[in-house]
């Protein structure tokens, strides 16, 4: 089955910094790539994905890039903000399929 | 606006009681699953229902069951609870492609 590691576990940055997580999968076959940012005592919400047949996309101050090659995808957030402090989770989906397998997540703190 | 909702949002109970998680869908997805979350574990994949006639089982099914009553409710049950099954429970709904949606979730304590 599909395996989904993520990196950093946590990460700090200053408001204004660039952050960057970086997550790997090991199924070739997967072919959708969502990110989730979960707040705290809130339910995951889909921010952004990707799929196979995409390198980047953008959506404002995100973007997520994937290297079908290396199979690794990352999440870049330009000009943190406070408000983007929050647990931000990786998956993969193989392709036929819609189940997702989901990195262990990584907590984001970004500090005014 | 069309939404997915759990009930209970929390719920207490003690060793050997049955219980169950129950999810309601608004988003007219085919797709429901059950996931569970742990710190540090992220969020892993219970069972999950394609339409009202398939089940299958995640990554930890063991000690679950879960029932399809209509397109817009599936059901969680844990047949005899035990202290380990202590996490923060959702529901999702998805399209066909991959996008899910989470539900609010369920903190379950077995003490």
């Amino acid at each position: 089955g599909e395996n989904v590691e993520q990196h950093p576990s946590t990460l700090s940055v200053q408001e204004g910094d660039s952050a960057v997580i970086k997550c790997t999968y090991s199924d070739s076959a997967s072919n959708y790539f969502p990110w989730y940012k979960q707040e705290l005592g809130k339910r995951p919400q889909l921010i952004i994905d990707i799929r196979s047949n995409v390198g980047e996309k953008k959506d404002q101050r995100i973007a997520v890039t994937l290297n079908k090659t290396a199979k690794h995808f990352s999440l870049h957030i330009t000009e943190t903000q406070p408000e983007d402090s929050a647990v931000y989770f990786c998956a993969a989906s193989p392709r036929g399929y819609s189940t997702l397998t989901f990195g262990k997540g990584t907590m984001l703190l970004v500090s005014p | 606006d069309a939404d997915v909702t759990q009930t209970p949002r929390n719920r207490i109970t003690k060793t050997g009681k049955r219980i169950m998680l129950e999810c309601s869908q608004t988003k007219g997805h085919d797709r429901m699953y059950w996931y569970r979350q742990d710190p540090g574990l992220g969020l892993r994949l219970i069972y999950y229902s394609f339409d009202v006639k398939d089940i299958n089982k995640g990554e930890i099914s063991d000690g679950y069951s879960v029932s399809r009553q209509a397109q817009a409710k599936f059901s969680l049950s844990l047949e005899s609870a035990i202290p380990n099954q202590t996490a923060l429970y959702f529901c999702a709904t998805g399209l066909a492609g991959g996008s899910q949606y989470f539900g609010p979730g369920t903190r379950l304590t077995v003490l």
